[in-house]
């Protein structure tokens, strides 16, 4: 199975922020790498799949990117409704494995 | 618009199994991929298994192989996933997903399953 580890586990910012979080495989995963965002008591939402491709109706200041086993999620400038816990996803090969979750909250 | 609507929270007894629906609308049934995943409380997400309509094999987590059945009624179209010899680390908020390339575009709303006696 093909393992996937986030850093950081948890991180504290302010609105206006620039938010990096990092994804990575233990082994490459050819891009095929999704993020998802996880409000409190909701489903997952797609945010990003294919590494940089931006789901539709996201906004733009989330961008996805790396290569081969790392991979990153940013947002550009945390606005109030990002604060939520992110996960990444790999999709090379069954069986699918998500990353433990960065949870971001408000510093 | 996709939307897929799942059934209600359930309360089993240990040894004993539950059986989630997830019924689509809006789309394609058959040619997208459904699978379940489930999170269990303050955790994160564990994928369980799959299965493509029109093919009809289920591909299972080696996790789940024993204990878990994903099936697909496509006159209902209607995706079912039933866990077997449930045990209390089975107590998880279970989610039906649908998507292309097997990431996720499409969530249900979840199911709770609390296993207790």
């Amino acid at each position: 199975d093909i393992q996937m580890t986030q850093s950081p586990s948890s991180l504290s910012a302010s609105v206006g922020d620039r938010v990096t979080i990092t994804c990575r495989a233990s082994q490459g995963i050819t891009n095929s790498l999704a993020w998802y965002q996880q409000k409190l008591g909701k489903a997952p939402n797609l945010l990003i799949y294919d590494v940089s491709r931006l789901e539709s109706g996201v906004p733009a200041r989330f961008s996805g990117s790396g290569s081969g086993t790392d991979y990153t999620l940013t947002i550009s400038s945390l606005q109030p409704e990002d604060f939520a816990t992110y996960y990444c996803q790999q999709y090379q090969s069954m069986p699918f494995t998500f990353g433990p979750g960065t949870k971001v909250d408000i510093k | 618009q996709v939307l897929l609507v799942q059934s209600g929270p359930e309360v089993k007894a240990p040894g004993s199994s539950v059986k989630v629906s997830c019924k689509a609308s809006g789309g394609s049934f058959n040619t997208y991929a459904f699978s379940w995943v489930r999170q269990a409380p303050g955790q994160g997400l564990e994928w369980m298994g799959g299965i493509i309509p029109l093919l009809g094999t289920p591909n299972y987590a080696q996790n789940f192989q024993d204990r878990v059945t994903i099936i697909a009624d496509e006159s209902t179209s209607t995706a079912y996933m039933e866990l077997s010899s449930l045990r209390s680390a089975d107590t998880a908020v279970y989610y039906c997903a649908r998507g292309g390339g097997t990431y996720f575009r499409n969530w249900g709303q979840g199911t709770p399953v609390t296993v207790s006696s």
